[in-house]
């Protein structure tokens, strides 16, 4: 069965620094792979995905993903934090025969002026 | 995208009761799933539904206590029938939308069972 590792669960940045949130997955075959953000009191809103092509693949809000193989890992990326960006952020595998996502157990951004 | 929408967006219930929660979907979709998201935990798929077969439920959840209609493409419930303290989470519905590999999700069901 598939799984997701997010190894950081708390992350605190300051304002304008660059942030990296790490995801590793474990998925027998090519993976779907996904992250989203939650912010307090909010749903689920979609930042990037990977399907296949290139590699690194740029989302929403500034945020952009590399997907590396060798590592099974899908680490999320922005250059500079704003203080909007705090929330919750999930990494999600598909399981593409059922169409399911597994979501790791998340990451908390505080960030700090 | 997507726009789906749940209701009700938050409830209060007492232990012993159920709540059911409506998914809406604006187009006719194939698959909607069900997500719990227990106080600061990660979302678990709770349930599989697709128009006209019965719900495909993981491990750990059983249809007496969560279940699910799916009575056309872009509708559907869950029950959370005989609550305890422990159901207290956020419930989610998501779905793919316009042929899309993404799934979006709705605005979730906060649940808080005394």
């Amino acid at each position: 069965a598939q799984s997701v590792t997010q190894p950081d669960i708390h992350i605190t940045v300051s304002e304008g620094a660059s942030l990296e949130l790490r995801c590793n997955y474990s998925y027998g075959a090519t993976p779907y792979l996904f992250w989203y953000v939650q912010s307090p009191g909010q749903g689920l809103q979609l930042l990037l995905k990977y399907f296949s092509g290139d590699t690194l693949v740029q989302g929403i809000k500034g945020f952009e993903a590399e997907f590396k193989r060798s590592q099974s890992s899908f680490n999320l990326r922005k250059p500079s934090v704003h203080w909007s960006d705090a929330a919750e952020y999930f990494c999600a595998v598909e399981d593409t025969g059922r169409r399911a996502l597994t979501f790791g157990s998340g990451t908390r951004l505080q960030v700090q002026p | 995208s997507a726009v789906i929408s749940q209701k009700p967006s938050r409830d209060i219930c007492q232990r012993g009761t159920s709540l059911t929660i409506q998914c809406q979907v604006d187009s006719q979709v194939t698959m909607m799933f069900w997500y719990r998201q227990q106080p600061g935990q990660s979302l678990t798929l709770i349930a599989t539904a697709n128009q006209g077969s019965e719900a495909t439920y993981e491990s750990g959840f059983v249809i007496d206590k969560f279940p699910i209609s799916r009575p056309n493409l872009t509708f559907s419930t869950l029950t959370v029938s005989n609550m305890s303290p422990e159901d207290s989470s956020i419930y989610l519905c998501s779905t793919h939308m316009g042929g899309e590999e993404t799934q979006y999700f709705g605005p979730g069901t906060r649940l808080l069972v005394l």
